[in-house]
């Protein structure tokens, strides 16, 4: 089974440029979600789909962050204008309905360093 | 809000010890609580996840036991392999108990295991 496929692994990008991420998840899954990740600490939500409606996005920064996941499978989250607090790891991840006792099922991320 | 914390932050033990990675949470309506690892410059791999209804859940020689009343969660690893070596999360829902991915993650512990 082919997992959560992400890209770029790595992007450096001065501040105030703008950057995009892209994310494959498992065939079949209907929840998506993005993870922040700050070097040291644990993953953060950013934000959560189900299809391609958004269930949670309150912990986004709407300002700079925007995502969107059309047709209810591969999803981008962009970021305009970067500041260097947004170097991180950002990680998708999937579930297949998002049930509570469903495995939540990461890709490898995208390491981003604003300069 | 819930805060998930895990101590301690680094472990560095000799080939074959057994260990105890702790997590505490302070929200303790939640319907399970997750444990994963994370390697180097990859995502997260889910390694357990405890229903609130059980007290432990086991898996070769990782075994997981949850306290929801005292808010903690421990891992167990048995006889420890230098594959061991990686960071340890432990994840739980948001506070309010609906966890539909949404979930809030320790800090990690990071653990080496020498030969």
């Amino acid at each position: 089974e082919a997992g959560v496929a992400q890209s770029p692994r790595y992007k450096i990008i001065e501040k105030r440029q703008s950057v995009a991420f892209w994310c494959n998840p498992i065939s079949g899954h209907a929840t998506l979600y993005w993870y922040q990740q700050i070097l040291g600490q644990g993953p953060k939500l950013l934000i959560q789909f189900q299809n391609n409606g958004v269930v949670d996005d309150s912990q986004l920064p709407k300002d700079r962050f925007s995502a969107e996941r059309l047709k209810g499978v591969d999803s981008t989250l962009k970021i305009q204008p970067a500041k260097l607090e947004d170097s991180a790891v950002y990680l998708c991840a999937s579930k297949l309905e998002g049930r509570t006792n469903e495995k939540l099922f990461f890709g490898s991320g995208t390491q981003l360093s604003v300069l | 809000k819930q805060e998930v914390t895990q101590i301690p932050a680094a472990l560095s033990v000799p080939e074959g010890e057994n260990l105890v990675l702790n997590c505490s949470f302070t929200d303790s309506a939640i319907y399970n609580l997750q444990w994963f690892r994370q390697d180097p410059g990859k995502g997260l791999t889910s390694l357990l996840l405890i229903q609130s209804s059980q007290r432990e859940q086991t898996s070769g020689r990782l075994n997981a036991s949850l306290d929801k009343s005292s808010g903690r969660s421990t891992l167990y690893i048995a006889a420890s392999q230098p594959g061991d070596s990686a960071t340890y999360l432990c994840a739980a829902p948001n506070a309010g108990g609906t966890s539909y991915g949404k979930l809030t993650f320790g800090q990690g512990t990071i653990l080496t295991v020498h030969p």
